[in-house]
């Protein structure tokens, strides 16, 4: 199982322009979400999707886009980079469990780091 | 609304030393709370969830948690530091009483933990 992946690991933008920052998972779990990371700031959720086919706009989701494409792969999209987009953005995934049980926690990828200049 | 707080943005201590590392939470119900561990260039993993029952929660590598309903704490501790466990750590909640909505957590701002020989 290679768990969760990201890619790319780094890139650098320039402002205006577009990129999509792919996530894949190979559990099979059901929900999937997008955080920023932020020093000083924590995690924030941008978007997340609770089961194939729905996404839904989390805390922080302006100048974001979303798509589920299957169970495995969930994508975030930037249209317009602006330099407050400069984060580390990582994807997590969580399957379906009982609320009560260990296993209902969030499995994290190794993070892109986004540099807009 | 669920906030989290850590209010040491770092802690420093000796190998061989316990450490605790701090966390106050925030839910209009009760609480599932949880800790996750970041190296460096790493996302974050799973170290220990609060369910119920017991305060005392066991988790990865030697790590624990008191649970403390009164003070609405969650303490990370661990008996004997090692240098190999300096890094990035989040406490993060999800209210019991909220369903559906992808099971969000929310994370504090993270405890950067360091450990010297």
């Amino acid at each position: 199982n290679a768990g969760v992946t990201q890619t790319p690991k780094f890139q650098v933008l320039k402002t205006g322009q577009s990129m999509t920052l792919q996530c894949a998972q190979d559990m099979n779990h059901n929900s999937m979400y997008w955080y920023r990371q932020d020093p000083g700031m924590g995690l924030r959720l941008i978007y997340y999707s609770a089961s194939e086919g729905t996404t839904d706009k989390g805390e922080v989701p302006n100048g974001y886009n979303v798509s589920r494409l299957n169970k495995r792969e969930f994508s975030l999209r930037l249209e317009s980079a602006a330099p407050s987009q400069t984060s580390v953005y990582f994807c997590a995934s969580k399957p379906l469990a009982d609320p009560s049980s260990s296993t209902d926690t969030q499995y994290f990828g190794p993070g892109t780091r986004l540099t807009v200049l | 609304a669920q906030s989290v707080a850590q209010p040491e943005d770092q802690v420093n201590v000796a190998e061989g030393n316990p450490l605790t590392v701090k966390c106050t939470y925030s839910v209009s119900g009760n609480p599932y709370l949880f800790w996750y561990v970041q190296y460096p260039n790493r996302g974050l993993q799973f170290l220990l969830k609060y369910i119920t029952g017991d305060n005392l929660v066991k988790g990865s590598y030697g790590f624990e948690a008191e649970f403390n309903k009164s003070q609405t704490s969650f303490h990370l501790k661990k008996p004997s530091a090692l240098v190999s466990d300096s890094a990035l750590y989040f406490c993060a909640v999800r209210d019991r009483g909220l369903t559906g909505g992808g099971n969000k957590l929310t994370f504090g701002t993270g405890t950067q933990l360091k450990v010297e020989l």
